[in-house]
């Protein structure tokens, strides 16, 4: 089993549509998990944090479902500036340890 | 707001050079990492280094990869001997004690011919 799974892209929605990205992971020892978002050909860059009572920012919200070992985010109200690839991100140890990712989801938001 | 840099963006070398690539994390972190991504491939960790040391590394950061922090600013990797295979984004990242959240450079585009 991959350590950190993502639903298959690309996923096309017109602009105001809402749009929900899974992911689960293997390590039932992961402690802190993440969403990044990466342009083409640029870096990642950290969109949320993921808590377990789960949180929002604006427009996204994130969940953690630990049991389950499953992490998901909510993108409402989709702009065209959302369009980028959404990757989930486990940090297994606490500490300054790795940041394992996900192969990441596409996301094309159309006019 | 603070960011990493790194430098060059784009390197271009033969195979069995070596190269260095360049990063300044930001300035109140002490954490730093080097990651690389092949090309439609996902992220993979190589190395995270803290107090002047290697704290964890991947498999994929073996004998021909080293880091260093020269200075109080710089933070580099190097690859002694390059090879085809070395061809990929590498992203510098690093974050501030006691928190996980880790924030990356704009890359360096490395292609070995």
């Amino acid at each position: 089993r991959k350590e950190v799974e993502q639903d298959p892209g690309p996923f096309n929605v017109p602009e105001g549509a809402t749009v929900a990205f899974n992911c689960t992971y293997s390590n039932s020892a992961s402690q802190s998990f993440f969403w990044y978002r990466q342009d083409c050909r640029k870096e990642p860059k950290l969109l949320m944090s993921v808590y377990s009572s789960g949180n929002e920012d604006g427009r996204f919200t994130a969940q953690l479902n630990r049991a389950s070992q499953y992490i998901s985010l909510l993108i409402r109200d989709s702009k065209l500036s959302d369009s980028a690839t959404y990757l989930c991100v486990v940090n297994v140890n606490s500490g300054y340890s790795t940041l394992t990712f996900g192969k990441g989801t596409m996301l094309l938001v159309s006019p | 707001e603070p960011e990493v840099t790194q430098t060059p963006s784009h390197q271009v070398t033969q195979m069995g050079q070596e190269v260095i690539l360049r990063c300044v994390p930001i300035s109140n972190h002490l954490y730093f990492y080097w990651y690389r991504q092949i090309l439609g491939q996902k992220v993979e960790f190589l190395v995270s280094f803290y107090n002047n040391e290697i704290s964890e590394k991947s498999e994929i950061f073996d004998d021909q990869f080293s880091v260093e922090r020269p200075d109080g600013s710089n933070f580099t990797l190097k690859i002694r001997s390059t090879k085809l295979e070395d061809s990929a984004m590498y992203f510098c990242a690093s974050s501030p004690q006691g928190v996980h959240e880790q924030y990356f450079g704009p890359g360096t585009r490395l292609t070995v011919t």
